[in-house]
């Protein structure tokens, strides 16, 4: 069974420019999580789509964006890129259903690292 | 707010056991996980706690105490290839994970 797939693997972009990443989860899974992980911070929570919508948002300003679609695969935009967006960006799948949902482990990707020149 | 924190670097010896302490301040708890992430990988699951008590998994243990929000993760008979980044992450509610800093071990020969 194919884990979750990211893509690209690396990046390098401009500052000001504007970046896709996008991620396919474990077939089955419907719910998609975005995390950053700069140096020394830790994975910072960013978006979690379920069923094509968004459930929750981390403490990011509106140029982070993303989308979930049909076949469960999702995208995260990054508009107006600055330095400090270099980061490892993954991507985390996971089965959300119901009374199980609190004890549903996430299975991540490998991850994008974006560098922002 | 939720406050996760755990030990920046930790070293042990091939052979050794090591505690890879975690203490969580978080409004509600739902849960407790390990992730081990090796450089340049992804993050993997090790362990789940919701009740306090010793969860064993092989070489891994996961202990947790609600009252005190303490968390620890034993490793014992420790490989060359433990040497990894591991993940204390806490589900706070009805929400999504909220993960520490992390805890580089470096074991040595």
């Amino acid at each position: 069974e194919a884990g979750v797939t990211q893509s690209p693997t690396h990046l390098i972009k401009t500052r000001g420019q504007q970046v896709t990443l996008r991620c396919s989860p474990i077939s089955g899974h419907t719910s998609v999580y975005w995390y950053q992980q700069a140096l020394g911070l830790g994975l910072q929570f960013l978006l979690w789509y379920d069923e094509g919508e968004e459930r929750n948002r981390g403490n990011f300003p509106p140029r982070f964006s993303g989308r979930q679609f049909p076949n469960y695969s999702s995208e995260l935009n990054v508009n107006a890129l600055e330095l400090e967006d270099s980061a490892l960006y993954l991507c985390a799948s996971s089965l959300a259903e119901g009374d199980s949902y609190f004890n549903e482990k996430l299975f991540f990707g490998s991850g994008t690292q974006l560098s922002v020149l | 707010g939720q406050n996760i924190d755990q030990p920046t670097e930790m070293t042990a010896t091939e052979g050794a056991i090591v505690q890879i302490n975690c203490t969580y301040q978080t409004s509600g708890f739902n849960g407790l996980f390990w992730y081990q992430q090796h450089a340049g990988e992804a993050p993997t699951f090790l362990s789940y706690n919701v009740l306090d008590g010793l969860e064993e998994k092989g070489r891994f243990s996961s202990f947790l105490s609600r009252s005190k929000g303490y968390s620890y993760l034993l490793l014992k008979e420790l490989q060359m290839k433990d040497s990894a980044s591991y993940l204390c992450a806490v589900r706070p509610g009805y929400s999504t994970l909220t993960f520490g800093k992390g805890t580089m071990l470096l074991v040595s020969p």
